[in-house]
């Protein structure tokens, strides 16, 4: 699996919205880009993944670079309950086999 | 909506014990996974199922033991307890299949276990 860079933290205030980055210059042309999020004390939540074109859902879209050697997560209007550590990961295969994260982003949401 | 659920958020059990830790899914989903979270070395991946009564080890299986009976259900046994497997349990799930290779694994919310 492709190793990815992200911020070790960052801030952001309630209401705005977070732009998370996440370097992969080593991706392969078949690795599929993932994001999770885990909250203090719970299990990881699965967010979003695409493979080279943008993809939104009702928690977040990713940004995709055209060369896909870096991407960004955006939480369009951050809450509160969004604090956590964001992890992007990159796969072939994310169904199968064992994840493992990085250390990931310590997002702090503030009023 | 995917629901992995958990029977227990915290569990304290004791030295020696046979401790069962349940997990369901909701979702149809093939593959059934079990981890531990432990601070400073991430997910470690114990044991996982692609199928009914079919399992396979993961990177640390040792004291452990599995069973996966029915198609939504995948239980991690601590075959006698010891307190180095005090730890974050957490069971995952994902499709399995032709075209569902790049679909996420779900996560529950965990059992943070202690052995005393």
């Amino acid at each position: 699996d492709a190793k990815t860079t992200q911020p070790t933290s960052m801030d952001c205030a309630e209401g705005r919205a977070a732009n998370l980055p996440c370097n992969h210059s080593t991706i392969s042309g078949n690795e599929y880009v993932y994001w999770y999020r885990q909250i203090h004390s719970q299990g990881p939540q699965y967010i979003i993944h695409g493979l080279k074109n943008n993809e939104t859902n009702e928690m977040a879209s990713l940004i995709i670079t055209e060369d896909r050697k870096s991407s960004t997560l955006i939480l369009p209007h951050a809450t509160l309950r969004d604090t956590a550590v964001y992890y992007c990961i990159v796969r072939v295969e994310a169904s199968w086999g064992k994840l493992q994260f990085g250390a990931g982003t310590q997002v702090v949401v503030t009023p | 909506d995917v629901k992995v659920t958990q029977s227990s958020r915290y569990l304290v059990k004791r030295t020696g014990e046979k401790v069962f830790l349940e997990c369901v899914q909701d979702m149809d989903h093939e593959n059934m996974f079990w981890y531990r979270q432990d601070p400073g070395l991430g997910l470690r991946l114990i044991y996982f199922s692609y199928d009914v009564k079919m399992k396979e080890k993961g990177d640390i299986p040792e004291g452990y033991s599995v069973s996966r009976e029915k198609k939504e259900r995948f239980s991690l046994i601590l075959e006698s307890a010891s307190t180095n497997q005090t730890s974050m349990y957490l069971c995952a799930s994902s499709l399995s299949g032709r075209g569902n290779s790049n679909q996420p694994q779900h996560f529950g919310d965990g059992t943070r276990l202690s052995i005393l």
